[in-house]
Formats: C-alpha cells, structure tokens, sequence
C-alpha cells in the first residue's frame, strides 16, 4: 500500500543549480499533480498531467517543468533554483473524476540558499 | 479565479472542546471535499459530501454541504491532541475537467 511515494523528503540547493523531483504512484491512477505549499497560502498547484502523455500548466509554473514518464510516475524539474522556490512540494494523483479526491505524497522539503 | 475562503485561519482550544470551520465560495460547487494535513505530512481525505444539504460523518468529524451549494462546514467533537494540523477544504475548479481548487487552510492547535 505505497500509494504516491515522493522522493527525496529533504534537499538544500544553492541558488542556480537544478534538481529533479520524483513521484510515483501504484494506484492506477489517469491524472497526477505537483503543488507547492507555503505559509499562508494553502496549496497552488503548479502543474498537472491528465492522463499519460499529457501535462497542462497550473497557477504557478514559471521556473518548473514537467515530465509524465509514464502512467505511474511524474517528475518536476527545477532548472535553475531560485530562493522564492523555497517550500514544500506536494505530488498527487487522481482517477479521471477528480470529485473523489487526491491522494497526496508526504512531500518533499526544499531550501534554496 | 475561484476562490475558497475558509476560516478561521488559526485556532486554539482546549482538549475535550468541540471545533467548528466553515469554507466559502462564490461559485457554486457539486462537490465538497476536507482534508486533514498532519505536520510533516501531505493531505489525507477526511470526507467527501456530493449533494446539497448532505451531512456526512466520519467518526468524531462531521461536515456539511451548504444548501447554497456555496459553503460548507466542518466540526470536529472532544477534540484531542491528535486533531492538531491543518484542515482543508476543496472542490472542483471551474472550467477544468481534473483540477481541485484548495481553501487557505484552517490550522488547529489543541492545548492539554
């Protein structure tokens, strides 16, 4: 029962190097999400992918990009890390019919310096 | 953009009290969804209310789908300590087919 597994938990970056995030999910899921969460602002979602093959922007994708490798897994990359990039990643993933919910990773806690 | 205004945005209270918080909206919505983030972790699904005027429990949580199809409440019963974190409330995004809009979050401390 794995569910959507983040990794890493924890990265510190100096500002201008790149990193990938990486999210898997074993629950046969169409759609997955990354959102970022920072104090006071709830969860903004940076990019989704509806099905396998596809990736859409979300409220806040400038500095990120995405990948969809397959039906299981979705990375987001940061090319050249920013301090205001700075929080906490969320990965998800949903059936088609969103209106059952997400199941969320524990996510991942990245410092830019 | 769709917007979801919950409130209050921080409470504290004393174990054994009971917990109330609502979400707004100015949009309708066909769905309501509240989540429970634990510290350190990412949301987990408390319930899922699907029709107006729906109320729904989960154990000591019980939550309810506005008649106005624009709010919904959450109460929580004999709070204790690991009621702490951060609840939240969600629904479909206007004009997307897969997205979830996310209220800003109530957090709730519990004071032995």
């Amino acid at each position: 029962n794995a569910g959507v597994t983040q990794t890493p938990k924890f990265q510190v970056l100096k500002t201008g190097q790149s990193m990938t995030l990486q999210c898997a999910q074993d629950m046969n899921h169409n759609s997955m999400y990354w959102y970022r969460q920072d104090p006071g602002m709830g969860l903004r979602l940076i990019y989704y992918s509806a099905s396998e093959g596809t990736t859409d922007k979300g409220e806040v994708p400038n500095g990120y990009n995405v990948s969809r490798l397959n039906k299981r897994e979705f990375s987001l990359r940061l090319e050249s890390a920013a301090p205001s990039q700075t929080s906490v990643y969320f990965c998800a993933s949903s059936f088609t019919d969103r209106t059952h919910g997400y199941t969320f990773g524990s996510g991942t806690r990245l410092t830019v310096v | 953009g769709q917007q979801l205004n919950q409130s209050p945005q921080s409470m504290f209270i004393q174990e054994g009290e009971d917990v109330s918080m609502n979400c707004t909206s100015s949009s309708i919505f066909n769905t309501w969804l509240w989540y429970k983030q634990d510290p350190g972790e990412g949301p987990v699904l408390l319930i899922a209310l699907y029709k107006a005027g729906e109320l729904t429990s989960n154990g000591r949580l019980t939550a309810q789908f506005g008649i106005t199809r624009k709010d919904s409440f959450l109460n929580i019963s004999a709070s204790i300590p690991s009621d702490v974190g951060i609840y939240f409330c969600a629904g479909p995004t206007s004009g997307s087919a897969r997205q979830l809009t996310f209220g800003s979050g109530t957090q709730l401390t519990v004071l032995p």
